[in-house]
């Protein structure tokens, strides 16, 4: 089975500039997450959703960051304006319900903002 | 709170030594659910094990080993034999008991980075 496919892999932007990162997690889970992965501050949730629907929004770090997902197989990630502080890994990660918690993670793409 | 800590930041090994990397955890959930992911130079995250926190028994698979110890809140990892392909950065992550909720965040630890030379 496929596992979870993000894209693009890498990213190079200007600052000002909208960046979109897409995902799509592994048929079936009803469960996808956004996380950014820096040196200074880790692995931090980002947002989660729940069959569609956003969860928990909490760890958006500000209103330059959305998240939608308009269908069971596809979700993006979206900074506008970019920023270099912006400058990160990205990773989707999806589960399923009832199959304890483990999340499966897809390679990640690697933003960065000039 | 919930807090994993991963003490060891760098570790180096040669080749077919055994090598530890130690994990240890806060909750004042009685149930929950522990466990490893590997990144290896790549960039993606694999994962490895999960642990529920009702099961204390260790766990082995191929050259890969855990020891789940309640007593001192320790979920450490042991790679036997280690080989080059083992290089990567490994973190261990910690989550409350999902039962019906059918989610619990993950709170991951800052990783140990196993550097295995031939």
């Amino acid at each position: 089975d496929a596992g979870v496919i993000q894209s693009p892999r890498h990213e190079v932007t200007e600052m000002g500039q909208e960046v979109t990162l897409r995902c799509k997690p592994i048929s079936g889970h009803d469960y996808l997450f956004w996380y950014r992965q820096t040196m200074m501050r880790g692995l931090e949730l980002l947002i989660y959703f729940n069959n569609n629907v956003p969860i928990d929004d909490s760890g958006m770090p500000e209103d330059r960051f959305s998240a939608k997902m308009p269908n069971a197989s596809f979700s993006t990630l979206k900074i506008q304006p970019s920023e270099p502080r912006d400058s990160a890994v990205y990773f989707c990660a999806s589960s399923l319900r009832g199959k304890g918690n483990i999340q499966y993670f897809g390679a990640g793409t690697r933003l960065s903002v000039l | 709170a919930q807090k994993v800590t991963q003490a060891q930041t760098e570790i180096s090994v040669v080749e077919k030594e055994d090598v530890t990397l130690d994990c240890v955890y806060e909750t004042r959930d009685t149930t929950y659910y522990l466990f490893w992911y590997k990144q290896p130079p790549s960039g993606e995250l694999v994962f490895l094990i999960r642990r529920n926190s009702f099961d204390e028994q260790n766990e082995i698979s191929g050259r890969y080993s855990w020891n789940f110890q309640k007593s001192t809140s320790s979920f450490n990892f042991t790679i036997t034999a280690s080989q080059v392909v083992d290089s990567a950065v490994y973190f261990c992550a910690l989550s409350s008991h999902p039962m019906n909720t059918g989610f619990q965040k993950l709170v991951f630890g800052t990783g140990t980075r196993l550097l295995v030379s031939p």
